[in-house]
């Protein structure tokens, strides 16, 4: 059973550039959530795809923007990096129904460095 | 005032001790409550949830007061593998979805031989 998958495990960008992270959620899951952690403190919400759309999102600019594909995957896309984006981006896979919906799984993450 | 408040700790304990965390949430609308573990520099990963009426999964049991809005978790005959960071975490899902989770901070344990 294929857990959530990330890509890539390591980023190192400089301020103003572009960031496009990958996430793969769980096997059978169908939505998918984006966290931001900084060092030192829990994950942040980012935003929520199911269905191709986002359908949540947290206190995070518009240079925070996402995409789910129809196979569920998703992709978190950063622009205009600045210094404090430098964390660990962490995707979360779960079940839309069912009695685990509220059950979110964690992949490994990416950890980006902006310079 | 975060959501989701915790002692950050650290928290040093022998092994063996007996160690509770305690947590409390401001959003009375939260529906469901969880603990997960993460480790240094890895992914957060579900430990249990929280009921109610309590549960207990080995050495660990949780404990959830929705009057207070407070959520514990105990780790008896702590062990070595025990030292982490373990995040206290709710999820405010709606009718129609499977809801955002807002973590507390964390709280490190370490423990020692």
């Amino acid at each position: 059973d294929a857990g959530v998958t990330q890509s890539p495990t390591h980023l190192i960008k400089t301020r103003g550039q572009q960031v496009t992270l990958r996430c793969s959620p769980k096997s059978g899951h169908d939505t998918v959530s984006w966290y931001q952690q900084a060092l030192g403190q829990g994950p942040q919400f980012i935003f929520q795809y199911y269905e191709e759309e986002e359908r949540q999102r947290g206190n995070f600019p518009d240079r925070f923007s996402g995409h789910q594909f129809p196979n569920y995957s998703s992709e978190l896309n950063v622009n205009a990096l600045l210094l404090g984006d430098s964390a660990l981006y962490l995707c979360a896979s779960s079940l839309e129904s069912g009695e685990s919906r509220d059950t979110q799984y964690f992949g490994p993450g990416t950890r980006l460095t902006v310079l | 005032r975060k959501e989701v408040e915790q002692d950050p700790g650290p928290f040093n304990v022998p092994e063996g001790a007996t160690v509770a965390f305690n947590c409390t949430y401001s959003n009375s609308a939260s529906q469901s409550f969880f603990w997960y573990r993460q480790d240094c520099r890895k992914e957060p990963k579900l430990l249990m949830s929280v009921y109610s009426s309590g549960n207990e999964d080995g050495r660990f049991t949780a404990q959830l007061n929705r009057a207070s809005q407070y959520i514990s978790l105990l780790i008896r005959d702590s062990k070595l593998s025990d030292s982490a960071t373990y995040l206290c975490v709710v999820n405010r899902a709606g009718s129609s979805n499977t809801g955002k989770l807002i973590f507390g901070q964390g709280t490190t344990l370490q423990v020692k031989p």
